[in-house]
């Protein structure tokens, strides 16, 4: 088992609507989670950062953590094109600032 | 605020050949890391240090890896001699705490 695993995607998603990405972790003592956006040939760039269990919400993001399944999710709302991208699920090992990422998951938003 | 920043952005060499790759933090970011993904997998740590001192280098491949941060500003990272199987994106990320901002990648294509 993959210590992060994310869906590959392609996600397809039309504009307008809530995308949902999800990522799942094997290390149940992990305590710090983010989520990467990253659009081709280019840097990841931090969306947001959770640590506790619920939602935590940023404009049209939403992280949900829930560490008792092991999982932390993404949601999007009211998607637009230029969300399309490669979103990263990274959980940080405990005890270390080392982070442990997903293979990332492919959004793609129809206009 | 300038964010990190790599050089080369990209690097074709021959297998045996060296290759320097350079990364330069945040300002005031003591924590600064090395990552790779190669074709079709995740991101994966290589090192991380904190000022000029190594805190963690459990992720480099082998002794073909140097990775120093003299001064503790900028950081470069050496593969000599390059193996065919080097080639990938390196990302540099530095951080003051534990979120991690992410340098655009150098692009290292071993032939």
């Amino acid at each position: 088992q993959k210590e992060v695993e994310q869906n590959s995607g392609p996600l397809s998603v039309p504009e307008g609507a809530i995308a949902s990405l999800n990522c799942t972790y094997s290390d149940r003592g992990s305590q710090s989670f983010f989520w990467y956006r990253q659009y081709s040939g280019k840097s990841p760039e931090l969306i947001m950062s959770i640590y506790s269990n619920g939602d935590k919400e940023d404009g049209r993001f939403t992280a949900q953590l829930n560490k008792a399944s092991q999982y932390v999710s993404l949601l999007i709302r009211d998607s637009q094109p230029s969300d399309s991208a490669t979103y990263l699920c990274a959980v940080k090992i405990p005890g270390t600032y080392k982070y442990i990422f997903g293979t990332g998951t492919r959004l793609k938003v129809l206009a | 605020e300038a964010g990190v920043t790599q050089f080369p952005s990209h690097s074709v060499i021959e297998k045996g050949q060296t290759v320097t790759l350079r990364c330069d933090p945040i300002s005031g970011h003591d924590n600064l890391y090395w990552y790779r993904r190669v074709m079709g997998k995740e991101i994966k740590f290589l090192l991380h240090f904190v000022k000029e001192s190594k805190q963690d280098e459990s992720g480099m491949p082998n002794n073909r890896f140097l990775a120093e941060r003299t001064g503790g500003t900028y950081s470069t990272l050496k593969v000599q001699p390059a193996e065919l199987e080097d080639s990938g994106v390196y990302f540099c990320a530095s951080s003051h705490e534990e979120t991690q901002y992410f340098g655009p990648g150098t692009r290292l294509l071993v032939l």
